[in-house]
């Protein structure tokens, strides 16, 4: 069963323009971790949060993470072109390193 | 370094038929895994392994079996293809903790199979 769900499942706005995903979970977590993937190709981990962090940076992304309300967002500021992908998040629930996926948000990024 | 590599990128088999999908990693990382891919579905876990030798069920594991020999390698065996097996498949590597905490994950470039 899925244990992150993302929100919006797709999502469309100009280049310039900030991206922001949600992720929603069931059960407690060691850390979430959140991933993009362009068409065709495996997918590439983009930054890890921890339970105990709240905040974290890289680039143009940032991630928050709210535990109380078991759900993450990810925001793309400046969007570019080549942002477009889809962007999964992933939990781990602490049991063997089992990573569980969402479903995706689609990210179209238009000039 | 390569990362991690799968072959082949695309297949067809017809239903009954029995194929090994390959992967290798050579970042010498322990815990390797393997996922499928689904319209609408994101990625479900078929099954993992924490070290050579050791290997166990994830989400989706019928149909399939796998063995972890080396560190390097970890090949998923379809044993008899069935149409609801078609997907796309992605093998994954990471380091992992004492405690069994994850890590980030590499991902290879995935196999496309049709089985008709």
């Amino acid at each position: 069963s899925q244990q992150g769900e993302e929100d919006p499942q797709a999502l469309s706005i100009q280049e310039g323009e900030n991206a922001t995903m949600n992720c929603s979970y069931k059960t407690s977590i060691n850390n979430l971790q959140w991933y993009r993937q362009n068409s065709g190709r495996g997918l590439v981990h983009l930054i890890l949060i921890r339970s105990n962090e709240r905040e974290k940076h890289s680039g143009r992304l940032r991630v928050t993470l709210d535990t109380s309300k078991k759900s993450s967002s990810l925001l793309i500021t400046a969007s570019r072109a080549a942002d477009t992908a889809s962007y999964f998040c992933a939990t781990d629930p602490g049991t063997a390193s089992k990573l569980t996926f969402g479903t995706g948000t689609r990210l179209q990024v238009t000039l | 370094n390569a990362g991690v590599t799968q072959t082949p990128k695309f297949q067809v088999l017809k239903t009954g038929q029995s194929m090994t999908l390959q992967c290798a990693q050579d970042m010498n990382h322990e815990y390797m895994s393997w996922y499928r891919q689904d319209p609408g579905m994101g990625l479900r876990l078929i099954h993992y392994s924490v070290g050579a030798g050791i290997t166990d069920q994830g989400e989706v594991p019928n149909g399939y079996n796998v063995s972890r020999s080396t560190t390097e390698d970890f090949p998923l065996r379809l044993l008899s293809a069935a149409p609801s097996q078609t997907s796309v498949y992605f093998c994954a590597s990471s380091r992992t903790a004492g405690t069994g905490e994850s890590y980030e994950q590499y991902f290879g470039p995935g196999t496309r199979l049709t089985v008709t």
